[in-house]
C-alpha cells in the first residue's frame, strides 16, 4: 500500500496570510491526526478526523482548522498567519482494531512564515 | 494523570555506547508506543507493548513494560550513526479520550 502523502512539502507564506495543507492516508485508513512541530519541540497534537467528523481536538486556537473527506482525505486550514506558526506540520493516519493506535506518518509539510 | 513523562530529554553517547530512555505513567496503560524521528525525518513507528511485563526487542533495541503497566523503557545496545534521531513514547488512545499522548521525546545523540 502506498504511504500516507502530504501536499505540499513546503511553503512558504507571509503574516496574514492563510493556508491549506493536504493529506492522503494509507488506503483504507479512516483516522486522520494533524500534529505541528517545531524545532527541538515534540509533537504538539491540532485535531484528529475520522469518518468525516472531528473526533478529538488540541490546544490550537480556531485560526486552526480541518475537515475530512468521504474518501479519507484531509485539510488543515491555518488563517491569519503568524511567524509562530512556522513549523513541520504532520499528518497521520491509523488503522481500525487492535492497531488502532499505531500512527503512520506522511513526511510533513514545512511552513515558513515571513 | 493523561500525561506521559519521558526522560531524558536528551542524550550524549559515544558511538558503540548504550542508550535508555524512559516513559512514566502516574495511571495504568492499556499500551505503549515507540516510534523514531531521524534528523529532518516524520516519526516511525518502531512497537506497541500490550501486556504486563513484556519484554520485546528488535536486533539491538529492547523494549520493556513495566509489570504495573506504568512505565516502559527503550534500550539501544552498542549505539550506532544510524540509530541518531529522537524517540518518542505514545499512551493509547483508549486512555485518554481518543487522544495520542505523546511523551517529550528523547534525542540521541552521537559524539563526535
Amino acid at each position: 500500500k502506498a504511504g500516507v502523502t502530504q501536499t505540499p512539502r513546503y511553503l512558504i507564506k507571509t503574516r496574514g496570510q492563510q493556508v491549506t495543507l493536504s493529506c492522503s492516508p494509507i488506503s483504507g485508513h479512516r483516522s486522520v491526526s494533524w500534529y505541528q512541530q517545531t524545532p527541538g519541540q515534540g509533537l504538539q497534537f491540532l485535531f484528529e478526523y475520522f469518518s468525516e467528523t472531528q473526533r478529538n481536538k488540541g490546544n490550537f486556537p480556531g485560526r486552526f482548522s480541518g475537515r475530512q473527506f468521504s474518501n479519507s482525505r484531509s485539510e488543515m486550514n491555518v488563517s491569519t498567519l503568524e511567524l509562530g506558526d512556522s513549523a513541520l506540520y504532520l499528518c497521520a493516519s491509523s488503522p481500525e482494531g487492535d492497531n488502532t493506535d499505531t500512527q503512520y506518518f506522511g513526511p510533513g509539510t514545512r511552513l515558513t512564515v515571513l | 494523570g493523561q500525561q506521559v513523562m519521558q526522560i531524558p530529554q536528551y542524550q550524549h553517547v559515544q558511538e558503540g555506547e548504550d542508550f535508555t530512555t524512559y516513559c512514566n505513567s502516574s495511571t495504568t496503560l492499556s499500551n505503549i508506543q515507540w516510534y523514531k524521528q531521524r534528523p529532518g525525518g516524520h516519526p516511525v513507528f518502531l512497537i506497541q507493548l500490550v501486556k504486563s511485563g513484556e519484554v520485546k526487542k528488535q536486533k539491538r533495541l529492547t523494549f520493556q513494560f513495566g509489570e504495573a503497566k506504568k512505565n516502559s523503557s527503550l534500550h539501544i545496545t552498542a549505539t550506532q550513526t544510524t540509530d541518531v534521531g529522537t524517540y518518542f513514547c505514545a499512551r493509547s488512545r483508549r486512555d485518554s479520550n481518543y487522544q495520542l499522548i505523546w511523551g517529550a521525546g528523547t534525542k540521541l545523540i552521537i559524539k563526535p
